[in-house]
């Protein structure tokens, strides 16, 4: 089964605003990672964090992480149509492999 | 500065006949290797893992099977293919560093279509 869920599924917005896409997962984890998939190619790693960090930036991305709710959010500022893609959240639990959610899909409209 | 070649891009195949996917590592020693299914619009689904030469682990039963014949070489196999085996396949590594799970990098992917 999934351990993280990605929510929105989809997400459509205008170049400029900001995107926010929320992961949810079950059990404890030792780290969250974000990727990101334009269509029909390999994943690309964004950014990790781990279960003891709360926020961390990479230029215009933020993540944040609430072990408490068990959820992460990514927020992409100032978006472009260069971000169009897909997003994965992927799910670190100790003793097994990562595990990736279903994604979301992220048209930004020049 | 490391690489990961996987290929071929594009791969349309009968029912019934075998397979051979091949994924090479560059830049760095003895990586974990990964094998990943992609059906449309979903998810990764994780296939086969191996932490050496001649380690794998199975994920998920089915038609396929992997080998580690080097230490920078992982190879998808099926002696027999099915249409349910058709998807977007996909190669990664990562450096082994005990049971954490660091970050992965992925190929660029192969599409199968099993007609």
């Amino acid at each position: 089964s999934q351990q993280g869920e990605e929510d929105p599924q989809a997400l459509s917005i205008q170049e400029g605003e900001n995107a926010t896409m929320n992961c949810s997962y079950k059990t404890s984890i030792n780290n969250l990672q974000w990727y990101r998939q334009n269509s029909g190619r390999g994943l690309v790693h964004l950014i990790l964090i781990r279960s003891n960090e709360r926020e961390k930036h990479s230029g215009r991305l933020r993540v944040t992480l609430d072990t408490s709710k068990k959820s992460s959010s990514l927020l992409i500022t100032a978006s472009r149509a260069a971000d169009t893609a897909s997003y994965f959240c992927a799910t670190d639990q100790w003793g097994s492999r990562l595990t990736f959610g279903e994604g979301t899909q992220l048209t930004v409209n020049p | 500065s490391q690489t990961i070649h996987q290929w071929p891009a594009t791969l349309v195949q009968p029912v019934g006949s075998p397979l051979s996917l091949e994924c090479t590592v560059e830049g760095t020693s003895n990586p974990n290797l990964y094998w990943y299914r992609q059906a449309a619009g979903r998810g990764l689904q994780l296939l086969f893992y191996s932490v050496g030469i001649g380690q794998i682990s199975s994920e998920v039963p089915q038609n396929l099977s992997a080998s580690r014949p080097q230490d920078r070489q992982f190879i998808l196999s099926s002696k027999k293919l099915l249409l349910s085996d058709s998807g977007f396949y996909l190669c990664a590594w990562s450096v082994s560093r005990g049971a954490t799970n660091e970050k992965l990098f992925f190929g660029s992917g192969t599409q199968l279509s099993v007609l």
